[in-house]
């Protein structure tokens, strides 16, 4: 059975660190790219960070360059996101999402339950 | 970044009605566009990818349409674990971007 599982999330103070973790299982992890996405309380989808099967190349939101790194160890099927420099708008649930390509199309399935971050005084 | 735009952001409807949401892009992304549904304290789930192409497991009564910057999700007969969120995203571009949502709850 396919899964992602993220952890890592809770309550920190801004302009600190947290790195949230995703780890899969039920297929070969270094086969597929991932997504990070969140979702602010009450709100809609963000997208924020990619990374390619092999880790090759990462892209970033612009909302999160240069504060979030995207990385992954192919030997233990793990996803991080190293999230510095918190700021309260950074507050959300934090998905992790599997990459599938076929040609030149692509779509994140499946997704993890999530793991909330609050960044808060 | 290519912006994804979604109509209604919510509405009501019955049991049987027949929904329908759309998507526009802010360029042409050709067929690049999935269609997600999220129910409240959940992840989202893949409806349909390419525009029109229904998940395995996912009920026939969804449906997809459209390309270039005009996409449709149709609901042809709403049932009661239909209401939900419903997401457009764009894979056009490396930088994936979504829609705001299509809240569909019950009238």
């Amino acid at each position: 059975q396919v899964q992602l599982a993220e952890s890592g999330g809770g309550v920190v103070r801004p302009g600190r660190s947290l790195r949230l973790s995703c780890t899969a299982s039920g297929f070969t992890f270094g086969d597929y790219g991932f997504h990070w996405v969140r979702q602010a309380p009450g709100q809609g989808l963000e997208w924020v960070a990619v990374i390619w099967y092999d880790g090759t190349n990462e892209y970033y939101a612009d909302s999160v360059k240069g504060r979030f790194t995207i990385s992954r160890d192919n030997s233990k099927s793990a996803l991080y996101l190293q999230m510095n420099s918190l700021r309260a708008e950074d507050t959300a649930v934090y998905y992790c999402a599997r990459l599938l390509v076929v040609g030149d199309w692509s779509w994140l399935d499946p997704w993890g339950q999530g793991t909330l971050v609050t960044v808060s005084s | 970044d290519i912006q994804m735009t979604q109509s209604p952001s919510s509405l009501s409807a019955s049991v049987g009605d027949r929904v329908t949401i759309t998507c526009r892009a802010s360029q042409s992304i050709g067929t690049y566009l999935n269609w997600y549904q999220q129910k409240p304290g959940k992840a989202p789930k893949l409806l349909i990818h390419a525009a029109s192409n229904l998940e395995s497991g996912v009920p026939s009564r969804f449906s997809g349409s459209g390309g270039g910057t005009d996409f449709t999700l149709t609901i042809s007969s709403l049932q009661p674990e239909d209401f939900a969120t419903y997401y457009c995203q764009q894979s056009y571009s490396t930088l994936v971007t979504f829609g705001g949502g299509a809240k569909v709850e019950i009238k």
